[in-house]
C-alpha cells in the first residue's frame, strides 16, 4: 500500500461547480498537510497548508483534514476555468522531514 | 524575487551523452531537492540535500549524481543518458517551515 493515495481523475466539471479533491494516507505520523496546484508546463505551487485535523479556508478554497480517518480534502467553491490544473496533495511527519506527494488529480473546469 | 531558477528549460540528448541540470535558489533555504515527473507516476524524488555539504538518495537515484555546490546551488548530472530518463525534472527548495517547497519551472529532457 502506498503511503499516499490520490485519485488521478481526470475530473471535468462545469464552471461554478463545487469541486472535491481527496487523498488518503496510511502513515499516522503525518502532521503537516498541503495542497499544491500545477498548471500545465509549470512547476507545482503551494496552495494550502494545514496542521492537524480541522478545516482551513482561503477564499474559494477549503482544506480539510480528518486524522482519525487518514483522509484529506480540498474543496473549491464557484470553480473557474482558471482553476483548471493538476492538484497534488502532500504531507510530512515534521518540519524537517521530506514531503510525500500524491500522484495528482487533473481538473478541468469548462466555461 | 526569482525563487528557484532551473537551466536549461529544454534539452534533447542522444543516448550515452552526459549533461548537468542546474538549479539555484535565492531564498536562503537549507534544503534542496531534485524530482522527476512522468505521466501516471507523479513526482519521484531523485536526490536531496538537507543542508549544505550533505546529499542523500531519494526514491529513484540510479543513473544520476548530484552536487550541492554551495547553499544556493544544487546540480543534477546524468553521466550516460538513457531513453528511460526522458522526463520533466523539477528542482525545489525548502526551509522546513510552513511555506513547504518552492519549485522551479522545470527542465524538459528528451533522450533519443
Amino acid at each position: 500500500q502506498k503511503e499516499v493515495e490520490q485519485d488521478p481523475g481526470p475530473l471535468s466539471v462545469p464552471e461554478g461547480a463545487i469541486v472535491s479533491l481527496n487523498c488518503t494516507y496510511s502513515n499516522s505520523a503525518f502532521q503537516y498537510f498541503m495542497w499544491y496546484r500545477q498548471y500545465s508546463r509549470k512547476g507545482p505551487e503551494l496552495l494550502m497548508y494545514t496542521y492537524s485535523s480541522g478545516n482551513k479556508e482561503d477564499g474559494r478554497f477549503t482544506a480539510q483534514v480528518d486524522k482519525s480517518s487518514k483522509y484529506i480534502s480540498l474543496f473549491i467553491r464557484d470553480s473557474q476555468p482558471s482553476d483548471s490544473a493538476t492538484y497534488l496533495c502532500a504531507m510530512r511527519r515534521g518540519s524537517n522531514y521530506k514531503l510525500t506527494f500524491g500522484k495528482g488529480t487533473l481538473l478541468t473546469v469548462n466555461p | 524575487n526569482a525563487g528557484v531558477t532551473q537551466t536549461p528549460k529544454f534539452q534533447v540528448l542522444k543516448t550515452g551523452q552526459s549533461m548537468t541540470l542546474q538549479c539555484a535558489q535565492d531564498m536562503n533555504h537549507n534544503s534542496m531537492y531534485w524530482y522527476r515527473q512522468d505521466p501516471g507516476m507523479g513526482l519521484r524524488l531523485i536526490y536531496y540535500s538537507a543542508s549544505e555539504g550533505t546529499t542523500d538518495k531519494g526514491e529513484v537515484p540510479n543513473g544520476y549524481n548530484v552536487s550541492r555546490l554551495n547553499k544556493r546551488e544544487f546540480s543534477l548530472r546524468l553521466e550516460s543518458a538513457a531513453p528511460s530518463q526522458t522526463s520533466v525534472y523539477f528542482c525545489a527548495s525548502s526551509d522546513g517551515g510552513r511555506d513547504g517547497y518552492t519549485f522551479g519551472s522545470g527542465t524538459r529532457l528528451t533522450v533519443v
